[in-house]
């Protein structure tokens, strides 16, 4: 089955800077890549995904790029604020008999500091 | 609103009890998910169910039972509740395609003592 990795597990920024969460997967077929927000005592948010026919996509602060042929995809934020603090998942889903399933990393913990 | 709404958002109980947690949504999905965050956070997926029908069935204890009555509600039930059932539950649902976004609900905490 799909295997995904994320590092780092934690990530201390300024505010202002840029913070980047990388994820590797295992399974070539796998062809959407979404990424969630999880704030505090709240359910995971989808913020962004990446479809497997395109490498880049970018909606104001935030943007993920994705390489099939190395089979990894990151997350990139930038001019980061306070309120950015929060758990960040990245997830896999599979195709065939793993179509309805998401594999997801094990979480970074982004923390920005005022 | 257009969401996922679970209840109840805090359930504590004692060991050995039988509880049942609701999930519902109203965003015409037709596939639901019911998923466990340990304490590290780390986010399993334990069933889904597409159109009243069970797809995904992850090695879980049999004292859980996922029910679908319809599309728009996935329940699940525990039995004989353990320490280490203690965690969040988080419900989701999806339009299954090519690409199958989940949303997630807010999520219930399960304490048991």
């Amino acid at each position: 089955g799909e295997n995904v990795e994320q590092h780092p597990s934690t990530l201390s920024v300024q505010e202002g800077d840029s913070a980047v969460i990388k994820c590797t997967y295992s399974d070539s077929a796998s062809n959407y890549f979404p990424w969630y927000k999880q704030e505090l005592g709240k359910g995971p948010q989808l913020i962004i995904d990446i479809r497997s026919n395109v490498g880049e996509k970018k909606d104001q602060r935030i943007a993920v790029t994705l390489n099939k042929t190395a089979k990894h995809f990151s997350l990139h934020i930038t001019e980061t604020q306070p309120e950015d603090s929060a758990v960040y998942f990245c997830a896999a889903k599979g195709s065939g008999g793993s179509n309805y399933k998401l594999t997801f990393g094990k979480g970074t913990l982004l923390t920005v500091n005022p | 609103d257009t969401a996922v709404s679970q209840t109840p958002k805090y359930l504590v109980t004692q060991m050995g009890n039988d509880k049942s947690i609701k999930c519902e949504q109203n965003l015409g999905h037709d596939t639901m998910y019911w998923y466990k965050q340990d304490s590290k956070k780390f986010l399993k997926i334990m069933f889904s169910y597409n159109n009243k029908e069970l797809i995904i069935n992850e090695t879980v204890p049999n004292r859980f039972s996922p029910k679908s009555p319809d599309k728009a509600h996935l329940n699940l039930h525990i039995n004989s509740l353990e320490l280490g059932d203690s965690a969040v539950y988080f419900c989701a649902s999806s339009q299954v395609g090519r690409y199958n976004e989940q949303f997630f609900g807010p999520g219930t905490r399960l304490t048991v003592l």
